[in-house]
């Protein structure tokens, strides 16, 4: 059954830890995203990866960090530096580098700051 | 800079009439656009995209949007629509300064009541 997972479902942080989202996908993509969903904001950007070991920062990419080691898997760190980390956390992949392919979403991660 | 715009916050239709959701873009060049749709506390799902060609998209579920280059608008429409349409609605164009990431617009909920 092919599509993009997200865990956990629901997370719940202390001020000042660390936490890591996991996206993983088996659809083959070659690009994958992350976005921060916000009540009446719709969706930011916060990194990007076009291919393996290679990613670039969207538009919010403050207090957020990547890694692109394998070509299915692109876990977000959000770190302490994150003043206001609770959100909706939405992984998506597409195709290739093409600009013409439509994202495939993954379920998402509700984190909250305690 | 790109941009897109959803002018309405909600839009409520009765069961069984038309609905249409206003998207407007601001792009330079040609505009890649996609209609997704999102049920409570999950990702997002695609509904249709715009490349090229004809200016009427037809997409899932009986959705279907029509291109106007002049207005610089990408409005999705349905001719009967059903109390199971009813979710967020988000308008997105691929954004020319972040690789094949998407800029979404901040969401219209759809409420179709019977």
């Amino acid at each position: 059954d092919g599509g993009i997972t997200q865990s956990p479902k629901y997370l719940f942080r202390k001020e000042g830890q660390n936490v890591t989202l996991s996206c993983e996908q088996n659809l083959n993509h070659d690009a994958m995203y992350w976005y921060r969903q916000d009540p009446g904001q719709g969706l930011r950007l916060i990194y990007y990866s076009q291919i393996v070991n290679d990613f670039q920062k969207g538009d919010i990419a403050e207090g957020y960090s990547v890694s692109r080691e394998k070509k299915e898997s692109f876990p977000l760190t959000v770190t302490s530096a994150q003043k206001n980390p609770t959100a909706f956390y939405l992984c998506a992949s597409s195709i290739g580098r093409e600009r013409l392919n439509e994202q495939f979403f993954g379920p998402g991660t509700r984190l909250t700051v305690l | 800079a790109q941009s897109v715009a959803q002018p309405e916050d909600q839009v409520n239709v009765a069961e069984g009439n038309p609905l249409t959701v206003k998207c407007t873009y601001s792009v330079s060049g040609n505009p890649y656009l996609f209609w997704y749709v999102q049920y409570p506390n999950r990702g997002l799902q695609f509904l249709l995209k715009y490349i090229t060609g004809d200016n009427l998209v037809k997409g899932s579920y009986g959705f279907e949007a029509e291109f106007n280059k002049s207005q610089t608008s990408f409005h999705l429409k349905k001719p009967s629509a059903l109390v199971s349409d009813s979710a967020l609605y988000f308008c997105a164009v691929r954004a020319i300064t972040s690789g094949t990431a998407l800029i979404f617009g901040k969401g219209t909920t759809l409420s179709v009541s019977s």
